[in-house]
């Protein structure tokens, strides 16, 4: 079975400060790893995903993450905090390589302070 | 594009009552995925459907819980005899067998079971 660690369940940073929200996976299988963005009473919004191309991924927003096979992580990555950034962010690893069935981690809210 | 909408947005209802929630996909979209969240948690796979088969379901999702997409379009998920521990986000998301891996998730069904 796959699994999905995100360390941190709450992260705070100054606005304009590097956020740094970490993730570590386990998959019997090459996985595919994704990270998600959810603002209160919304659903959740990709950011960004790895399907086993180039291993630094760029997404939306100004994020980016690389996915490090001898670290088994996947830490997502933004050079300046906005405010706007301020949500849930959520790790998965996709069971079965089609984008099907994927297990979360347990969510970091981000904080980001004037 | 209009998006994946669910119905109702939020559900109070009473120990031991029916409850079904609506799931809309993305038109066109052949999969379609139906998670639950608990409160400070990240998201958890219930079950998913390609086009009308129901193809895979977690243990999660116990005898009183029923999910159906009779037509390949829009699905929906009854719970039984509902009990406390039920009360929970219901997320519908859906995705496209064009490859891009990417569900995209609806705004959520909130149940409270008193």
């Amino acid at each position: 079975a796959q699994s999905v660690t995100q360390l941190g369940s709450h992260v705070s940073v100054s606005e304009g400060a590097l956020v740094l929200l970490r993730c570590n996976y386990s998959s019997s299988v090459p996985p595919y790893l994704f990270w998600y963005v959810q603002y209160p009473n919304q659903g959740l919004q990709l950011l960004l995903k790895y399907t086993s191309a180039a291993t630094l991924v760029k997404g939306i927003n100004g994020f980016e993450a690389e996915f490090k096979k001898s670290e088994t992580s996947f830490h997502l990555t933004k050079p300046s905090a906005h405010m706007s950034d301020a949500a849930e962010y959520f790790c998965a690893v996709s069971e079965d390589n089609a984008g099907n069935m994927l297990t979360f981690g347990g969510g970091t809210r981000l904080m980001v302070k004037p | 594009d209009t998006g994946v909408s669910q119905d109702p947005r939020h559900k109070i209802t009473k120990r031991g009552q029916n409850v079904t929630f609506r799931c809309d996909p993305i038109s066109e979209h052949n999969r379609l995925y139906w998670y639950r969240q608990t409160l400070g948690q990240g998201p958890e796979f219930l079950t998913y459907f390609q086009n009308e088969a129901q193809l895979e379901k977690s243990r999660l999702l116990s005898d009183r819980f029923s999910a159906e997409r009779p037509k390949g379009s829009f699905s929906t998920l009854e719970i039984q005899r509902t009990e406390q521990g039920d009360s929970a986000m219901y997320l519908c998301a859906s995705l496209s067998d064009g490859g891009s891996y990417e569900q995209y998730f609806g705004p959520g069904t909130r149940l409270t079971v008193t």
